[in-house]
């Protein structure tokens, strides 16, 4: 099992729907989450983080965290065509903080 | 945004070459870390630093070596260069909150 589970694409999303993205974490000591928008051949940019338990909303992007269920999703509402994207989700190491533990991404393709 | 610089972006170069890939930063981060990633594949930790002469491997084994001489400067050296070694090296810092990524080097060993 790995480590950072995220759910396996592409997800097809049209222009202007909710893109709904998910996470699942084994490390219980994770106390940040962050989430990461990769375009292809690009480095990562960070889009989110999230620490506590509920939701953050940061334009059209909301984090969740649930840590009892060690699940972290990311929403993106309104989905534009350069949301197009791999997203990766990256929890903290309990055990060093600093250092990510990274999903294997789940890619985005918005249609128009 | 974060100030963080690799050179070269790209580089081919011929089997059993050495080869140093430049990372540093301006924000005076100490936590340094350097990724490898194969096109569409997750990121893998492979050199990490917390600071000036302190340096650790990752979670991927990786025959490159790894320096922190100078806070900003945490360059990655392959001493001889294999077909397997093409991949994309991501460089990152950490300040409190957040992990910034340079823009890669992109790597491929003929």
């Amino acid at each position: 099992q790995k480590e950072v589970e995220q759910n396996s694409g592409p997800l097809s999303v049209p222009e202007g729907a909710i893109a709904s993205l998910n996470c699942t974490y084994s490390d219980r000591g994770s106390q940040s989450f962050f989430w990461y928008r990769q375009y292809s051949g690009k480095s990562p940019e960070l889009i989110m983080s999230i620490y506590s338990n509920g939701d953050k909303e940061d334009g059209r992007f909301t984090a969740q965290l649930n840590k009892a269920s060690q699940y972290v999703s990311l929403l993106i509402r309104d989905s534009q065509p350069s949301d197009s994207a791999t997203y990766l989700c990256a929890p903290g190491r309990g055990d060093s903080w600093g250092k990510l533990q990274f999903g294997a991404g789940t890619q985005v393709v918005v249609t128009p | 945004e974060a100030d963080i610089y690799q050179t070269p972006r790209y580089l081919v170069i011929g089997t059993g070459k050495k080869i140093t890939l430049e990372c540093s930063q301006t924000m005076g981060h100490d936590k340094m870390y350097w990724y490898q990633q194969d096109p569409g594949m997750e990121l893998h930790l492979i050199h990490y630093s917390y600071g000036v002469n302190s340096t650790e491997k990752g979670d991927l084994s990786s025959e490159s070596t790894v320096s922190r001489i100078r806070t900003e400067h945490f360059p990655l050296t392959l001493e001889s260069a294999r077909p397997s070694h093409t991949s994309q090296y991501l460089c990152a810092s950490n300040d409190m909150y957040e992990q910034y990524f340079g823009p890669g080097t992109r790597l491929t060993v003929t």
